[in-house]
C-alpha cells in the first residue's frame, strides 16, 4: 500500500521568513496531493492540493511542487505570520476501484516565532 | 465545501461500554470517511462508509469493534464498541465529493476518553 513519509517532524521559523515541508511517496499510482493544517484543537483544514498533472501550484503565500519521477511534494510557505504556527500534514490518494483514499503523513508541527 | 458536523465533540465512558458518533452533511456527498487521531499523532482511515452496504475496513480495523452506517447520502455513524483506554482518541469523519472525488473535508471530530 501507499506510504507517506514527512519531514521535518518539527519546524521553528522567525516571522517573515519561509518554512519548506517535504513529502516522498511510494506508490506511482498515486495522482493527488493535498496539505492539511491543523491547529490544536481543530479539524484539519484543506489548505492546497495538487495533482499529477501539474509541477507547481501557488495560493498567495502558500505553494506547492510535486517531482512525480522522484516521488516527492512539497509545502513552501513565505512570509510566515504566527497565525501560520500550527500542525501542517501532507496526504497521497490511493485510487482504488471508486474510493480515493488518502494516506496521511506523520505531521510537522511548524512554529514560528516574533 | 459542505457543512459537516459530528455529534457528541466529545465524551468520557466507561471500560466495557460502546460509544456512537454521527456525522452529518448537510449536502449529498459521494464518499464518507471515517479516521483516528490518537494523541499527538496523524490520521490513520478505519474504514469507508458505503451508502446502503457495509463499510470497507482498513487493515487493524475490524466490522465488531466500530461498526458503521450510513443509510443515506448525508449521515454515517460509528461505533466503538466494546471501549478500552486504549481506544481514547479523536475520531473525524470526512466527505468527498464536493466538488471532485478526490478533496476530503473533515468534521470538527469526537474527542472520546475511556476510563
Amino acid at each position: 500500500g501507499e506510504n507517506v513519509e514527512q519531514h521535518p517532524s518539527t519546524l521553528s521559523v522567525q516571522e517573515g521568513d519561509s518554512a519548506v515541508i517535504k513529502c516522498t511517496y511510494s506508490d506511482s499510482a498515486s495522482n493527488y496531493f493535498p496539505w492539511y493544517k491543523q491547529e490544536l484543537g481543530k479539524r484539519p483544514q484543506l489548505i492546497i492540493d495538487i495533482r499529477s498533472n501539474v509541477g507547481e501550484k501557488k495560493d498567495q503565500r502558500i505553494a506547492v511542487t510535486l517531482n512525480k519521477t522522484a516521488k516527492h511534494f512539497s509545502l513552501h510557505i513565505t512570509e510566515t505570520q504566527p497565525e501560520d504556527s500550527a500542525v501542517y500534514f501532507c496526504a497521497a490518494n490511493r485510487a482504488t476501484g471508486t474510493a480515493s483514499k488518502l494516506t496521511f503523513g506523520t505531521g510537522t508541527r511548524l512554529q514560528v516565532t516574533l | 465545501s459542505a457543512v459537516i458536523s459530528q455529534k457528541p465533540s466529545r465524551d468520557i465512558c466507561q471500560r466495557g461500554t460502546s460509544l456512537t458518533i454521527q456525522c452529518q452533511v448537510d449536502s449529498q456527498v459521494t464518499m464518507m470517511f471515517w479516521y483516528r487521531q490518537q494523541p499527538g499523532q496523524s490520521l490513520t482511515l478505519i474504514a469507508t462508509a458505503n451508502q446502503g452496504s457495509e463499510a470497507t475496513y482498513e487493515s487493524g480495523f475490524v466490522i465488531d469493534k466500530f461498526p458503521i452506517s450510513r443509510p443515506n447520502l448525508t449521515f454515517s455513524t460509528l461505533t466503538v464498541s466494546n471501549l478500552s483506554p486504549e481506544d481514547s482518541s479523536i475520531y473525524l469523519c470526512s466527505v468527498s465529493g464536493l466538488p471532485t472525488t478526490d478533496t476530503q473535508y473533515f468534521g470538527p471530530g469526537t474527542r472520546l476518553t475511556v476510563l
